[in-house]
């Protein structure tokens, strides 16, 4: 079983639309919660972070985050074709992690005008 | 600005030969991470290292080495005994709090 796991792709969904992405993670027991976006060919750079539970909002980007039932989520407002990249669900576990991430597969979005 | 700087950006390695990809942070952290990222996969961890003089295998060492002689450098070797090394490789930088990543290197095998 992957210990993170998010909703297969690729995802497609109209300018304007709201974009949900999912996520879930085995370990009951982490503490950190990370959502990164990837454009082809570049490298992954830090969107979202949440370590409580319940949302934050950061300008269009909602992440959501619910311990009890394990899993995290990233809601995209008003989505734009320059949102269209992939975007990687990363958490830390804590404990023997030793501030190790672990990374989800990743979930394509493609936005269409 | 501070931040992560892997060099080069493309390397082209001829079967048979070791190549070095560099990685230099200036984020004063203590760990650092290489990965490796295949055509529409995900990352899968090489090596890391929590503390210079130190480091650990990831998911995927075989035919790879590091070395951490200073906290600012964690450079990859990959060596011919990794037999499909082509792919992009990620050096990141930081822990719990979120990592920063390098530009990343395009390895090719020629």
């Amino acid at each position: 079983q992957k210990e993170v796991e998010q909703n297969s792709g690729p995802l497609s969904v109209p300018e304007g639309a709201i974009a949900s992405l999912n996520c879930t993670y085995s370990d009951r027991g982490s503490q950190s919660f990370f959502w990164y976006r990837q454009y082809s060919g570049k490298s992954p750079e830090l969107i979202m972070f949440i370590y409580s539970n319940g949302d934050k909002e950061d300008g269009r980007f909602t992440a959501q985050l619910n311990k009890a039932s394990q899993y995290v989520s990233l809601l995209i407002r008003d989505s734009q074709p320059s949102d269209s990249a992939t975007y990687l669900c990363a958490v830390y576990a804590g404990g023997t992690s030793y501030g190790k991430l672990t990374f989800g597969q990743g979930t394509i979005l493609t936005v269409h005008p | 600005d501070g931040g992560i700087t892997q060099s080069p950006k493309y390397l082209f390695r001829k079967e048979g030969q070791n190549v070095t990809l560099s990685c230099e942070q200036n984020l004063n952290h203590d760990a650092m991470y290489w990965y490796r990222q295949d055509p529409g996969q995900g990352l899968r961890l090489i090596y890391y290292s929590q503390i210079v003089n130190d480091f650990q295998k990831g998911d995927i060492a075989e035919g790879y080495s590091v070395s951490r002689e200073k906290k600012e450098s964690f450079p990859l070797t990959v060596t011919s005994a990794q037999k499909n090394p082509t792919a992009f490789y990620l050096c990141a930088s930081g822990a719990s709090g979120g990592y920063t990543f390098g530009s990343g290197t395009r390895l090719t095998v020629v």
